[in-house]
């Protein structure tokens, strides 16, 4: 069974950076493209970025590029989302994503994690 | 960067039938736009219910069903149960990065 599990949220100042990871288990990790997904509480869902299976390959809305980096580390079955400079516009919940192939350009989310709360605030 | 639409609520009966669309307004969604739809339930997270525009997971119910109508992409449900109420996300691709719609409250009663 596919286990995403998210950490690494919490309260953070304007401007500040912080880093978010996802646990993996239950699949081959690099037979996958993945993908990290925010949802603004009690909003609609955005899609932040995506990864390809080698990390050879990444992608970004525009709302974040320049400020976020996806990243992973297959020989820890582990997602990373660097973030620096937050605004109180990043406040959400981040969901990591498995997506169903092994590129992320698509995206094809799979299987969800629970999500992690990042509450951007001075 | 697109605009993806969904209804913002839509109601149906339990057991009836219902017709959620998702619009594109760079034109007419066709299969390149691989439209993928997500429940969500208060409180968790999404799950993964058509991709590729009609393609279903192992775990969507039979009653769920995914088309192109009109220009749009479609999430059919027929036969609603209580269970099925939810929010309901469409996602398409785009050159430059895919893009969730605003989401549909679909409310059985």
């Amino acid at each position: 069974e596919v286990y995403l599990e998210e950490s690494g949220g919490g309260l953070v100042q304007p401007g500040r950076s912080l880093r978010l990871s996802c646990a993996a288990s239950g699949f081959t990790f690099d037979d996958f493209g993945m993908h990290w997904v925010r949802q603004v509480p009690g909003k609609g869902l955005e899609w932040v970025a995506g990864i390809s299976w080698d990390g050879d390959s990444v992608g970004y809305a525009d709302s974040v590029k320049g400020r976020f980096t996806i990243s992973r580390d297959n020989a820890k079955n582990s997602l990373y989302l660097q973030m620096a400079s937050l605004s109180i516009k990043d406040t959400a919940v981040y969901y990591c994503a498995k997506d169903l192939k092994t590129q992320w350009q698509v995206a094809r989310p799979d299987s969800w994690g629970q999500g992690t709360l990042v509450t951007v605030s001075s | 960067q697109a605009v993806v639409t969904q209804e913002p609520s839509l109601t149906v009966s339990p057991g009836g039938t219902v017709t959620l669309t998702c619009g594109s307004s760079t034109g007419p969604v066709t299969s390149n736009h691989y439209a993928r739809w997500f429940q969500q339930k208060p409180g968790q997270a999404p799950t993964t219910l058509i991709y590729d525009t009609r393609n279903k997971r192992s775990w969507t119910p039979a009653r769920f069903s995914g088309s192109l109508v009109g220009g749009k992409a479609a999430l059919t449900l027929s036969g609603a149960q209580p269970e099925d109420e939810a929010d309901y996300y469409c996602l398409l691709s785009y050159v430059a990065a895919p893009v969730f719609g605003g989401g549909t409250k679909l409310t059985v009663l």
